[in-house]
């Protein structure tokens, strides 16, 4: 069975910071990845995902992720951080649509 | 164009009651999905329909829940002698066929006292 696991349940991190938000996932074959981000009080909103191609994506906001097969990993990143990416953010995977597995989501704290 | 929508936003009930949760997708989705959020997990599955039918339901937890979608467009969860257990925010969300993204609604927030 499919499972994503979110290695940091909160990152705090000072406004203009860089920041990586970790995910890795375990499946035997090919497999889809998204990022989502639930603003306080707001639904999940997608940032990226990844379905096939190049293995860095770029999403909204200045997020970008890497997938890295050998690592069976697909991290979050944005070189400097706003107050306003304060937000809880899901891993999820699919593998051939239909429904999402997702990790235990990640609190991103950023300070001023 | 309007979002997916979801009645009631909040609802309270007592144990052993039975409760219905609404899902409007948006228009011409034909991918319907639910999913319970419990508080500090991820969004877990519950049931997946493609049209009127139910593509996979492997994620609802047991008999007391229940889903419909008769026309293939709003969806009902419904839920059988409601336990503490059950309150969680339940998710809804459509999407196009295949690996499109699925839209979420903002969530039905369940309480069972």
């Amino acid at each position: 069975a499919q499972s994503v696991t979110q290695l940091d349940s909160q990152v705090p991190v000072f406004e203009e910071a860089p920041v990586e938000l970790r995910c890795n996932y375990s499946s035997s074959v090919s497999v889809y990845l998204f990022w989502y981000v639930q603003y306080p009080n707001q639904g999940l909103q997608l940032l990226l995902k990844y379905l096939s191609g190049s293995t860095l994506v770029k999403g909204i906001n200045g997020f970008e992720a890497e997938f890295n097969k050998s690592q069976t990993s697909f991290h979050l990143r944005k070189p400097s951080v706003h107050i306003s990416d304060t937000a809880e953010y899901f891993c999820a995977v699919t593998q051939q649509g239909g429904k999402l597995i997702f990790g235990q989501g990640t609190e991103l704290s950023v300070k001023p | 164009g309007a979002g997916v929508s979801q009645t009631p936003s909040n609802k309270v009930t007592e144990k052993g009651k039975y409760v219905e949760l609404r899902c409007d997708p948006i228009s011409g989705h034909t991918a319907l999905y639910w999913y319970r959020q419990s508080l500090g997990q991820g969004p877990e599955f519950l049931i997946y329909f493609q049209g009127t039918g139910a593509a996979d339901d492997s994620g609802l937890p047991n008999d007391r829940f229940f889903a419909v979608r008769p026309e293939g467009s709003v969806s009902t969860l419904k839920i059988q002698r409601t336990e503490r257990g059950d309150s969680a925010v339940y998710l809804c969300a459509s999407s196009l066929e295949g690996l499109n993204e699925q839209f979420f609604g903002p969530g039905t927030r369940l309480t069972v006292l």
